[in-house]
């Protein structure tokens, strides 16, 4: 147990709704980071917030967005859902970013996979 | 570019090694992962490997960085049944992004 957890394991909508995924990052850990693992595009990084602020941005839609919450927790929300969305959606935190050191070492949670019919 | 890459499939017999070799580009990186994804189930952080190191042993698990070549390695000896998964190698950005190989399945034959 990474002590990252996710909310929730499984979801199943249809195309064109909105969806929101929770993360719960390990106690002390003040970054967040969302990822996408799907058959045709690997792992690919998402977007990152550290202490509240947005951090960096990878390869993520317009139609989704993401916040970290004050008490650190973070939600990814996903809208106007295609088919082509579903994967699995992982968060991962990490003490403190960009430091170069061992704390940049991020801990995953068991994820949230998304099925879109 | 930032760019990872594993082979993509390896079978060994229990008992015997296991090597997962990866190659990647960016020669910043502080930083070297590897995870573990057994099915249905999230990525396990199974190690990682400062740069300026060229070797890491924990337990079962050796950590071979050849930074000239930018090529990691990971040996498992005397693999298990329950070593089974897809192994993934990961470098972080100088953003603090993880950037991820295609992962490695290993199957273990008893």
């Amino acid at each position: 147990d990474s002590g990252v957890t996710q909310t929730p394991k499984h979801l199943i909508t249809a195309t064109g709704q909105r969806v929101t995924l929770r993360c719960s990052p390990r106690s002390g850990d003040l970054s967040v980071y969302w990822y996408q693992q799907s058959l045709d595009q690997g792992l690919q990084f998402l977007i990152q917030y550290y202490n509240g602020e947005e951090r960096a941005k990878g390869n993520i839609l317009e139609r989704f967005s993401a916040q970290q919450f004050p008490d650190l927790h973070s939600e990814l929300n996903l809208s106007s859902l295609e088919l082509g969305d579903s994967a699995l959606y992982f968060c991962a935190s990490s003490v403190d970013p960009q430091t170069g050191s061992s704390t940049d070492t991020q801990y995953f949670g068991p994820g949230t996979r998304l099925t879109v019919l | 570019g930032e760019d990872v890459e594993q082979s993509l499939f390896l079978s060994v017999r229990e008992g015997d090694s296991s090597v997962i070799n990866c190659t990647y580009t960016d020669s910043s990186s502080t930083y070297l992962y590897w995870y573990k994804q057994e099915p249905g189930a999230g990525l396990q952080l199974l190690t990682y490997i400062f740069s300026n190191m060229d070797m890491k042993q924990d337990q079962r698990l050796t950590v071979l960085l050849n930074k000239k070549d930018k090529h990691l390695s990971l040996r498992i000896a005397d693999t298990q049944t329950g070593d089974s998964a897809i192994y993934f190698c990961a470098e972080i950005s100088n953003t603090g992004k993880l950037i991820f190989g295609q992962g490695t399945t290993l199957q273990v034959k008893p």
